[in-house]
């Protein structure tokens, strides 16, 4: 079974401020995917990438920022964080040509 | 533009009784129909699916009904347990390539 792998889980960071999520799979699947999770709005994806240096916008991109350095590490940077951006976020991952996508634990992120 | 709406929002059931998520789409080239379950502290994890080409799939307790005139579907879950209580999502995709839209998901409580 895939490993999707978050950190930090957990996160406390003040308006302004810079953050960065991690995320590493090691299934060596193409495909990665940060989506934030809203009460209301279900899975929103914000960036996602089908390989090492390859960049996507997903759906609500607006002020995040996303590297994928290798096959298996791929970051979220909120450079700027605003309380708009408190939320769950996920990471997730894909194999090319299969549609399942296997999903890390989740790091929730406060912006106070 | 929603691509996939869910309903109900929220579901109570009691222990024993059936309950029943539905979703609509818009998208006619969607092709590839997945739920999945979400438990509190995890990540969704993919329950069952179900291409166009087909108009239910069972697993056990749990079985998708797929409509393509309407552009509908729905998950049926028959002696609900205590067990079951998580978030569902429907999602839609082409299955020629990785993308996957959400709905905004269902919180469902099984009451013993």
């Amino acid at each position: 079974e895939a490993a999707v792998t978050q950190s930090p889980r957990n996160k406390v960071t003040v308006t302004g401020g810079n953050v960065t999520l991690s995320c590493r799979q090691t299934n060596s699947h193409n495909y990665m995917y940060w989506y934030r999770q809203d009460t209301g709005h279900g899975l929103r994806l914000i960036h996602y990438s089908y390989g090492a240096g390859n960049l996507q916008i997903g759906d609500v991109p607006d002020g995040y920022k996303a590297t994928r350095t290798t096959q298996e590490d791929f970051f979220l940077l909120l450079e700027l964080a605003s309380p708009s951006q408190t939320s769950l976020y996920f990471c997730a991952s894909s194999d090319e040509g299969d549609t399942e996508v296997f999903f890390g634990k989740g790091t929730r992120l406060t912006v106070v | 533009q929603q691509q996939v709406r869910q309903s109900p929002q929220s579901l109570t059931v009691w222990e024993g009784g059936t309950t029943v998520l539905t979703c609509s789409y818009e998208d006619s080239t969607f092709n590839y129909f997945p739920w999945y379950q979400q438990f509190p502290g995890e990540g969704p994890a993919l329950l069952i699916s179900i291409l166009s080409v087909s108009d239910k799939k069972e697993d056990g307790r749990f079985t998708t009904f797929f409509n393509k005139r309407e552009k509908k579907l729905s998950l049926h879950i028959i002696d609900s347990q205590p067990g079951d209580s998580a978030t569902y999502f429907c999602a839609a995709s082409r299955n020629s390539n990785n993308r996957i839209f959400f709905g905004d998901g269902t919180q469902l409580v099984v009451k013993p």
